[in-house]
């Protein structure tokens, strides 16, 4: 089993849809969760970070972390076609360890 | 965040050569990284940048086939040597800032082709 696991999709919504992208891990020392979205023939950009469990808004993104079930969610509200992209999540155990990435899922908003 | 920069940001190589990736970052940062990302994988670190010493290299990934200079706080180099077509990939410089430990950074990627 993978550490972390993450549907490549490709994942296809009209525009306005809510999206919901997920990731599942099997260590349960990790603790720091981030999503990077990624457009193509860029490098990842941080879009969301969140520490432990709970939930975290920001504007039309929500990262959302359940430790027992040792599985994260990114939603985006009102998808546009510029999120269009491909949306990694990433985990690791403390500050300064290193990360461990899902494979990542693309995304595409069609207008 | 900090402002990262990559040269060059893609290259197309002859197999045999070796191919030198600069990364400049625009703020003394705490660490600094390299990884990898080959087409449907995920990213994979090939090592941590030390300043002023050897890296520190993730199984699988060695000194001879990827050197890696780091001689101050703000600038990085890896060296992909005798390339082959298997190292045709995106390589990418990451970085956490003494601020900001629990986030880490990419720049936009080298694009590598080897024929």
């Amino acid at each position: 089993q993978k550490e972390v696991e993450q549907d490549p999709g490709p994942l296809s919504v009209p525009e306005g849809a809510i999206v919901s992208l997920n990731c599942t891990y099997s260590n349960s020392a990790f603790q720091y969760f981030m999503w990077y979205r990624q457009y193509s023939r860029k490098g990842p950009e941080l879009l969301m970070y969140t520490y432990s469990s709970g939930n975290k808004e920001d504007g039309r993104f929500t990262a959302q972390v359940d430790k027992s079930s040792k599985y994260i969610s990114l939603f985006i509200r009102d998808s546009q076609p510029s999120d269009s992209a491909t949306y990694l999540c990433a985990m690791s155990a403390s500050r300064y360890s290193t990360l461990t990435f899902g494979k990542g899922t693309m995304l595409l908003v069609s207008p | 965040s900090a402002v990262i920069s990559q040269k060059p940001s893609r290259d197309i190589c002859q197999r045999g050569t070796s191919l030198t990736i600069q990364c400049q970052v625009d703020s003394q940062v705490t660490m600094m990284f390299w990884y990898r990302q080959q087409p449907g994988q995920s990213l994979t670190l090939i090592a941590t940048a030390n300043q002023g010493s050897e890296a520190t290299y993730e199984s699988g990934f060695v000194i001879d086939k990827f050197p890696i200079s780091r001689p101050n706080l703000t600038f990085s180099t890896l060296t992909v040597s005798n390339m082959s077509p298997e190292d045709s990939s995106i390589y990418l410089c990451s970085l956490r800032s003494a601020q900001t430990p629990d986030t880490q950074y990419f720049g936009p990627g080298t694009r590598l082709t080897v024929l």
